[in-house]
Parts: C-alpha cells; sequence; structure tokens
C-alpha cells in the first residue's frame, strides 16, 4: 500500500554505463516529479510531468531521459554515466488542488553511487 | 526570480529548549510556503504548510509577508525532532516547488 514507490533503492555501476530508475505512485495524482539530492542535501528538481506531459525540465544534462508511459509512472534513463550523477534522486507526485499543486508525495529515494 | 534562502546549514539545540529555523523568501506575488522533514534514512514528507495554520508535532510557522519569512518554530525541542528540514515555496498553480538547501536540526540530550 506505498503510495510513491522507486526502484531501485540502491545503485552502485560505473562511469559510463547506462540506468534506469522506476518510480510508481498509486494515488492517483496527476503531477509527477523528479528531484536530486546531492552530497550537501540540496534538493533541486530536474523533471516535472503532468498526465504524462513533460511540464518542467529544468537545466539538467540530456543523458537524463524523463518517461511516463501513464500518469502512474515516471521512469529517469541516464545515459553514460558520470561521477558527478553520485547523488540520491526522489520522485514525487502531488495532485492538482484548488489552490494548484498541492502537497508534494516522496518515494523513498534511489542512492546512486557511480564508481 | 523565485528563491528560498535557509541561513542555517545546521542548527543544535538543547532537549526543552526553543527552537526557530529560519526561511525567507524572494517572490512578487502570493505564494504558498511549506516547511518539509527528511528524518534520517526516510523519504521527504511534508510537516506543515501556511494555507492550513496547522501544528504539527508542536511546530507551527507564521506567513510574514512584510519580512518575507516562514519561520519554524517549536517552543520545547525534542530528540525526535532531530532531522533535516526543508522549507519550500509554490508560486502560481503551474509553477515548480523551489525547496531551500535545508537546516539539519539536532537536539542535544
Amino acid at each position: 500500500d506505498t503510495a510513491v514507490s522507486q526502484t531501485p533503492k540502491y545503485l552502485v555501476t560505473q562511469m559510463g554505463n547506462d540506468k534506469s530508475i522506476k518510480c510508481e505512485q498509486n494515488l492517483g495524482h496527476d503531477t509527477m516529479y523528479w528531484y536530486k539530492q546531492d552530497s550537501k542535501k540540496f534538493l533541486k528538481i530536474m523533471f516535472s510531468y503532468n498526465n504524462k506531459e513533460l511540464i518542467i525540465n529544468e537545466t539538467v544534462p540530456n543523458r537524463f531521459s524523463p518517461k511516463s508511459p501513464d500518469k502512474a509512472h515516471l521512469n529517469l534513463h541516464i545515459n553514460s554515466l558520470e561521477l558527478g550523477d553520485s547523488a540520491v534522486y526522489f520522485c514525487a507526485s502531488s495532485y492538482e488542488g484548488a489552490r494548484g499543486r498541492e502537497t508534494q508525495y516522496f518515494g523513498p529515494g534511489t542512492r546512486l553511487l557511480v564508481l | 526570480a523565485q528563491r528560498v534562502t535557509q541561513p542555517e546549514k545546521l542548527l543544535s539545540v538543547f532537549k526543552g529548549a526553543p527552537v526557530e529555523l529560519k526561511c525567507n523568501y524572494s517572490y512578487s506575488g502570493s505564494p504558498e510556503l511549506f516547511w518539509y522533514v527528511q528524518y534520517s534514512r526516510q523519504r521527504l514528507q511534508l510537516l506543515l504548510r501556511h494555507i492550513s495554520r496547522e501544528s504539527i508535532k508542536g511546530f507551527t510557522a507564521d506567513l510574514n509577508k512584510g519580512e518575507t519569512s516562514f519561520h519554524l518554530k517549536k517552543p520545547f525541542a525534542q530528540e525526535e525532532d532531530s532531522a533535516m528540514y526543508y522549507c519550500a515555496l509554490q508560486g502560481s498553480s503551474a509553477s515548480k516547488i523551489i525547496f531551500g538547501s535545508g537546516t539539519r536540526l539536532s537536539i542535544r540530550p
């Protein structure tokens, strides 16, 4: 009954590899997000999808490509991994309330370590 | 431009002492302000939002538009309050949420 789930929880890989992180939410929300939390705990938005459409695309290298097959899923594919990609990646979702997009519900995070 | 500033990276107080985590924002309109908390090895979760005017786990935050601040306060800190706290701002309904850089709160016994 987990609201926002991510797989895998941990990912250790070599530089240059391609990897994917999956995210699913069962809250019926229409908006999903990817955030990156670096080693200094700074949290920055990367992408946001609303009903499978990309609405926010921050200054992120194009090695990062999000994909939303349906509004309950938002996956993140990373090509040619670099050392600086090591971070915790959080998925989140929110619904459209009367005052706009409401509270963000976060997944448990995926710890990516690039060696 | 939208900006959220949390001037303290680390705040350490004794158990039972009052706590105030500072948050200042920059936004030209009427923003939505939030406090999110991340306990050790757990997911980020909403603590409170200004529009609810609630007290959650003894914490309160008042939006001060004149000072553009949304400081988080608790009169008596508890050890379980130790966590990372993020202040966040959302502008118009279509805009993203901007997070501050976070403040690590450490409660000493």
